[in-house]
């Protein structure tokens, strides 16, 4: 069965400052690796995916995230952050028997 | 172009009591998953629906039960609530996967805050 670790629980980023989110899965063969960002009380946004092909991939609001199979990484980045980019962000993978296995999560807070 | 829709936002009951939960996929979608995400959690898959049908089924009890509607809707239903079904309900939607092909891309909607008292 699949799984993901976010290793982070919370990461506090001053504005205009770079922000990386680390995620590492478990998986036998390739996998599918989403990220989704939520705003407090909100629904899950995807801000990318992979599925194949180029290991970066760029996502919407600036991000991009690169997938590394020898490290069974799929980190998420973003050169430089906005007020508006604090909240939750899961790492998530998907396989054969069509569910997500989403990892705890990462809370980022942007400080002025 | 409506995305994934949800009602009601939110719900309060007691425990024994029952719950449904309702699901309008994005435009063009044919499959709905539910998830369910306790406070300070990711969420949890509890079961698929695909042809009306549930497909695949997390690790939740039979009081977890759904259906899926020839207009692709969805309801989730919890029977016997305890204080610990309390949680935010996610319904996400995707065009398949179809027979023979692997996971696709799920969009979420807002969500159904479920407190148990």
């Amino acid at each position: 069965a699949q799984s993901v670790t976010q290793p982070d629980i919370h990461i506090t980023v001053s504005e205009g400052a770079s922000l990386e989110l680390r995620c590492n899965y478990s998986y036998g063969a390739t996998p599918y690796l989403f990220w989704y960002v939520q705003s407090p009380g909100q629904g899950l946004q995807l801000l990318l995916k992979y599925f194949s092909g180029d290991t970066l991939v760029q996502g919407i609001k600036g991000f991009e995230a690169e997938f590394k199979r020898s490290q069974s990484s799929f980190n998420l980045r973003k050169p430089s952050v906005h007020w508006s980019d604090a909240a939750e962000y899961f790492c998530a993978v998907g396989a054969v028997d069509y569910k997500l296995s989403f990892g705890a999560g990462t809370t980022v807070t942007v400080r002025a | 172009d409506a995305g994934v829709t949800q009602s009601p936002t939110h719900l309060i009951k007691t425990r024994g009591q029952q719950v449904t939960l309702r699901c309008s996929p994005k435009s063009g979608h044919d499959t709905v998953s539910w998830y369910q995400q306790a406070l300070g959690q990711g969420p949890q898959f509890i079961f698929q629906y695909y042809e009306e049908e549930e497909r695949q089924r997390g690790n939740f009890p039979d009081r977890f039960s759904g259906h899926q509607f020839p207009n692709y809707s969805s309801e989730l239903n919890v029977n016997a609530l305890l204080l610990g079904d309390s949680a935010l309900y996610l319904c996400a939607s995707s065009f398949g996967p179809h027979p023979g092909e692997l996971t696709d891309t799920q969009y979420f909607g807002p969500g159904t805050r479920l407190t148990v008292l």
